[in-house]
């Protein structure tokens, strides 16, 4: 399978102020990555699907103008959440399409607080 | 429209006892099943996928499923648990190429 990291793992951040977050896969270059979001003991949620080269799509509710998306390589997706507020605190969590195999891996999710 | 269901949200087994994590699904077609198993605070692992033919698959750390169309479910077995397989599971689906949709997730917890 494919090798997925997030960075960072952990961030706190004031409200108000602008996170990135980065999901790079180690050893396969990825079309389709996708961003999920976690609440405590609940299901992921999809976000949005990042497309290297192209505009992100986004789920209905989701604002593109908060979380930015930004699939620049083959091998790194952004997730940008501008003025953030302590209601987006959450666990986000990217994951890596194998085209070939329409398998998904998963990076180990990023977990934000903000404060 | 496409949906997964856990029936069971918590589970308690006991450490060598056999597991049956259930899974069902609404699709209009035949799609592509997963499990995977999360750890607290961290991703989501593969555990094994169906996608065609064998209708029982195996996965990693001694997992197997079985797909049946007939009641659409697809659920997750395993022998003999052992106290590090306590984690939450979720299954999902896909069309191929498309964002996974999952279940609630069933949590498993092993005692001695």
């Amino acid at each position: 399978g494919a090798v997925v990291s997030q960075h960072p793992s952990r961030v706190i951040c004031k409200s108000g102020t602008s996170v990135k977050i980065e999901c790079r896969s180690l050893d396969f270059q990825a079309t389709t990555m996708f961003w999920y979001r976690q609440f405590p003991k609940q299901s992921l949620m999809l976000m949005a699907t990042s497309n290297e080269g192209s505009k992100a799509t986004y789920e209905q509710g989701v604002e593109k103008d908060k979380f930015l998306i930004n699939h620049a390589s083959l091998t790194l997706s952004t997730l940008t959440v501008t003025s953030a507020h302590p209601e987006d605190s959450s666990f986000y969590i990217c994951s890596v399409l194998l085209s070939q195999t329409y398998e998904q891996y998963f990076g180990p999710g990023t977990r934000l607080t903000v404060t | 429209a496409q949906s997964v269901t856990q029936p069971d949200i918590h589970i308690t087994v006991s450490e060598g006892a056999s597991l049956e994590l259930r899974c069902n699904y609404s699709y209009g077609a035949t799609p592509y099943l997963f499990w995977y198993v999360q750890s607290p605070g961290q991703g989501l692992q593969l555990l094994l996928k169906y996608f065609s033919g064998d209708t029982l698959v195996q996965g990693i750390k001694g997992f197997e499923a079985e797909f049946k169309r007939s009641q659409s479910s697809f659920n997750l077995r395993k022998p003999s648990v052992h106290w590090s397989d306590a984690a939450e599971y979720f299954c999902a689906l896909n069309s191929g190429n498309t964002p996974l949709v999952f279940g609630k997730g069933t949590r498993l917890s092993v005692i001695a």
